[in-house]
């Protein structure tokens, strides 16, 4: 079983939209969790950190569930500029396990 | 502040050929990483460092080697490069991001193994 798992989409949503990705991990042991974002041949870069409470970024928003071991992003009042792959990120010992990422396109 | 630096960002080289990828970092981080990324398969962890003059295997070791050669610097060698390791190749380091540590990635080299 992989230790994280992402529906890869691709998402399409207009300008505007609200869209939610979710992510599934399989170590219950695990204490940090992230969201990357990843644009066409680029390197990956930190989009938010996940905390047990939940946290609210401008429009991002992510949530941990670890009772269901799994992390969610909600994108709020899409712009074109989010057009990316979003990457779930765990942690459970000093080793970070990389989801295979969500595409998301957001159509003017 | 440049961050995380990876040299060269192309290469292509032939089976059996070897090579070094060097990673260097500026943010006085005591853990860095190389990843490599496939079309499909997410970032898998080669080997990682988690500090200077330590390092430990990943999920995918073989055929690579690594070098902590001081806290700034990690690089990882292939000796006998094959097909299989066309890749994009990813170094990172680890630092504290409030409340949390997390990673920080260079721009990537971009190898193909003929």
């Amino acid at each position: 079983r992989k230790e994280v798992e992402q529906d890869p989409g691709p998402f399409n949503v207009p300008e505007g939209a609200t869209v939610a990705f979710n992510c599934t991990y399989s170590n219950s042991a695990s204490q940090s969790f992230f969201w990357y974002r990843q644009d066409c041949r680029k390197e990956p870069k930190l989009l938010m950190s996940v905390y047990s409470s939940g946290n609210e970024d401008g429009r991002f928003t992510a949530q941990l569930n670890r009772a269901s071991q799994y992390i969610s992003l909600l994108i709020r009042d899409s712009k074109l500029s989010d057009s990316a792959t979003y990457l779930c990120v765990v942690n459970p010992f000093n080793q970070f396990y990389f989801g295979t990422g969500t595409s998301l396109t957001v159509i003017p | 502040n440049a961050g995380v630096t990876q040299t060269p960002k192309f290469q292509v080289l032939k089976t059996g050929q070897s090579m070094t990828l060097q990673c260097a970092q500026d943010m006085n981080h005591n853990s860095m990483y190389w990843y490599r990324q496939d079309p499909g398969m997410g970032l898998r962890l080669i080997y990682y460092s988690a500090s200077e003059g330590t390092t430990d295997k990943g999920e995918v070791p073989n055929g690579y080697n690594v070098s902590r050669l001081n806290k700034r610097e990690f690089s990882l060698r292939l000796e006998s490069a094959a097909p299989s390791q066309t890749s994009v190749y990813f170094c990172a380091s680890g630092g504290r991001d409030r409340r949390t540590d997390t990673q920080y990635f260079g721009p990537g080299t971009r190898l193909t193994v003929l």
